[in-house]
């Protein structure tokens, strides 16, 4: 079936710092690819995503390219700050709106 | 505009118990998720509704868990009895879902289930 791998946690980071968070799938067919962000004590939020090969999703200064030769949809972020601390969720949808997500990664922005 | 509610945000209680979750979805969305998110683990899909019909419901345990969506609306997930396996945060979503293709899913915030 359909799987995400991410890259484990926690992650801490000064500010200002780049940021990658991995992410590797596994699917049949094509399927469309997602971060999600879960700030503390808040329900999940979309941050991009990407719909089909060689598409790049962004928002709020991060990005992640759909890398469909290596199967991978890798977060970055050129300068982050203390307010990214979160749960980062990276996902896919196979179709039939069904969402597998990975394992999250928490990342923890120090001053 | 509200965002997904849902209701208790935290519950404790024994094994063996019953519990249910409430979900009030972001008005005039016609989807309807449940998920249960394991410490340390990403969300995994208990239960899919289109309006009121139950679409997907490969991974919901039916020997214990049970969930309804009358008129549409809300939705009321239920677990009897409560296994010490069960603690968990368990999250609604929902979604305008149109015509083909992938619409947003909108997270509530989860109840948190511990079961002790």
């Amino acid at each position: 079936g359909d799987s995400v791998t991410q890259m484990e946690g926690p992650v801490t980071l000064s500010e200002e710092a780049f940021l990658t968070i991995n992410c590797t799938y596994t699917a049949t067919g094509y399927p469309s690819l997602f971060w999600y962000v879960q700030y503390p004590g808040e329900g999940l939020q979309l941050l991009l995503k990407a719909t089909k090969a060689d598409d790049k999703g962004s928002n709020k200064g991060f990005e992640a390219t759909y890398r469909k030769e290596t199967t991978s949809f890798h977060l970055e972020k050129g300068s982050v700050q203390v307010s990214d601390s979160a749960v980062y969720f990276c996902a896919l949808s196979g179709g039939a709106q069904k969402l597998v997500f990975g394992q999250g990664t928490r990342l923890t922005i120090n001053p | 505009e509200a965002g997904v509610v849902q209701s208790p945000r935290y519950k404790i209680i024994e094994k063996k118990q019953p519990v249910a979750f409430w979900c009030n979805p972001i008005s005039g969305h016609n989807t309807l998720y449940w998920y249960r998110q394991n410490l340390g683990q990403g969300p995994e899909l208990l239960i899919r509704y289109e309006n009121e019909e139950a679409v997907d419901d490969s991974q919901l345990p039916k020997d214990r868990f049970s969930a309804e969506r009358l008129k549409g609306v809300d939705s009321t997930l239920k677990i009897q009895p409560a296994e010490l396996g069960d603690s968990a945060v368990y999250l609604c979503a929902s979604s305008l879902d149109l015509a083909g293709g992938y619409y947003e899913q909108y997270f509530g915030p989860g109840t948190r289930l511990t079961v002790t």
